[in-house]
Order: structure tokens, then C-alpha cells, then sequence
């Protein structure tokens, strides 16, 4: 158990409907990223807060979004679903971003399916 | 631009056999930092180590060794007498220092799916 939590674990939509993801870092931890793992695009970054500001940004849709609250927990918004947008989506946790990036540690992942 | 290319798809081996998994990166950066993460059928992703880009000293963790190389921009995970537990997928990743943009974010490989038979 890497201590960090995601819910819900599977989650299961239509298209074009809206959903939100959450994640709370292990204790102590202030970055929070998240990631998109697909079968044709692999393990892909999405976005990344440090201590509730947005610290880096990657490959992240204008459909998605996402914050980190005053408590560490951060929620990721997808909306306008497509039947692409179907993945495993992690969340990870270290102690720092920068400017020497630690382990992060895997969330065990919200398998998202759109039908 | 970084990148990180692990060549081998998939590799079966019969259990006790030693297993190499081959993980070659690409970066502008002079300080980096390269991962080695495991996923477990179940599908969650699990530490297993990481390296900066000052460290060459390989790594010994009992069955589990690491081989960095910056001449050959490589950093290969061996498996020593395989069993059936550590069938997996294998990923290698890199993380570039601040000076590079990145902010710890994670470039990871396409992974190797290792099957190791009884």
C-alpha cells in the first residue's frame, strides 16, 4: 500500500458526460500529479500541483482540469467524454516537485470507461 | 527533446532464469533523474528505484540490480533466478532537474511485459 488513495475505483460513463476523479497524497506529501495510462499512448503526464498551485503541465486536454485543495486532496474534472478518454488514470504523491524530484508513489489507480 | 525507449515489448523467460530489461533515454539535461517502476497484474505501479544522473554506481537490491551507464545513456534492470511473482510490466522513466522546466513530472518508457513461467 503506497498510502496514497484514489476513488472511485472504476467509474463507468457515457459520452459526453462529465466526471471527477480524487486523489489524497500520503501524509506529508505536497505534489500531487496525475497521469493517463492508455494502450495506444502508454503512461502519459497530465498535470501537477504543488501545495495548491499548478506546478507543471503536460499532455493534459483542454477538457480536463484539475485542482489541489487547502487539505493536499486534489480532484481531476474530465468532461465532454469521449470514447478515447476510456483509461487507467493514476495519481501520485511525492514530498517535493523540485528541484530534486523524490519517489512519487502511485495512487492504485480510477479505471475510467466510456461507452 | 527526453525520451525514453524500452526496445523489448515483451520477454518470456522459465522461472530461475536470469532477465535483463534494457531501458535507453534521451535528455539535453545534465541533471536527471531515471526510475524503474513495476505493475503487477493487480495494476498498481510500485517504486522500485531511483537514480540522478551523478550516481553511476550500479545497485544491488537482493535480486534486483540496476547498470547505469550516462556513456551509453542506458539504464538496465536485471532480474537474477526470476520467479513466477515478478511477472509484470517494467517501466523505466526519466525526470529532468528544475533547470530543464520539468517540475519532477515523470517521461515514461512504453514498458516491458515480462512473463516468467513455472
Amino acid at each position: 500500500d503506497s498510502g496514497v488513495t484514489q476513488t472511485p475505483k472504476h467509474l463507468i460513463t457515457a459520452t459526453g458526460q462529465r466526471v471527477t476523479l480524487r486523489c489524497s497524497p500520503r501524509s506529508g506529501d505536497l505534489s500531487v500529479y496525475w497521469y493517463q495510462q492508455s494502450l495506444d499512448q502508454g503512461l502519459q503526464f497530465l498535470i501537477q500541483y504543488y501545495n495548491g498551485e499548478e506546478r507543471a503541465k503536460g499532455n493534459i486536454l483542454e477538457r480536463f482540469s484539475a485542482q489541489q485543495f487547502p487539505d493536499l486532496h486534489s480532484e481531476l474534472n474530465l468532461s465532454s467524454l469521449e470514447l478515447g478518454d476510456s483509461a487507467l488514470y493514476f495519481c501520485a504523491s511525492s514530498k517535493v516537485g523540485t528541484p530534486s524530484p523524490n519517489e512519487q508513489f502511485f495512487g492504485p489507480g480510477t479505471r475510467l470507461t466510456v461507452l | 527533446a527526453q525520451k525514453v525507449t524500452q526496445a523489448q515489448t515483451e520477454i518470456s523467460v522459465v522461472e530461475k532464469e536470469d532477465v535483463t530489461l534494457d531501458c535507453v533515454y534521451e535528455t539535453r539535461d545534465t541533471t536527471y533523474y531515471l526510475f524503474w517502476y513495476k505493475q503487477p497484474p493487480s495494476g498498481e505501479l510500485v517504486f522500485l528505484i531511483r537514480r540522478n544522473s551523478f550516481d553511476e554506481q550500479n545497485e544491488i537490491s537482493g535480486r534486483y540490480s540496476w547498470n547505469f551507464q550516462k556513456s551509453t545513456s542506458s539504464f538496465n534492470f536485471t532480474i537474477t533466478a526470476s520467479q513466477v511473482v515478478d511477472s509484470a510490466v517494467y517501466f523505466c522513466a526519466l525526470s529532468e532537474g528544475a533547470l530543464g522546466g520539468s517540475q519532477g513530472n515523470l517521461i515514461f518508457g512504453k514498458g516491458t511485459k515480462l512473463s516468467v513461467k513455472p
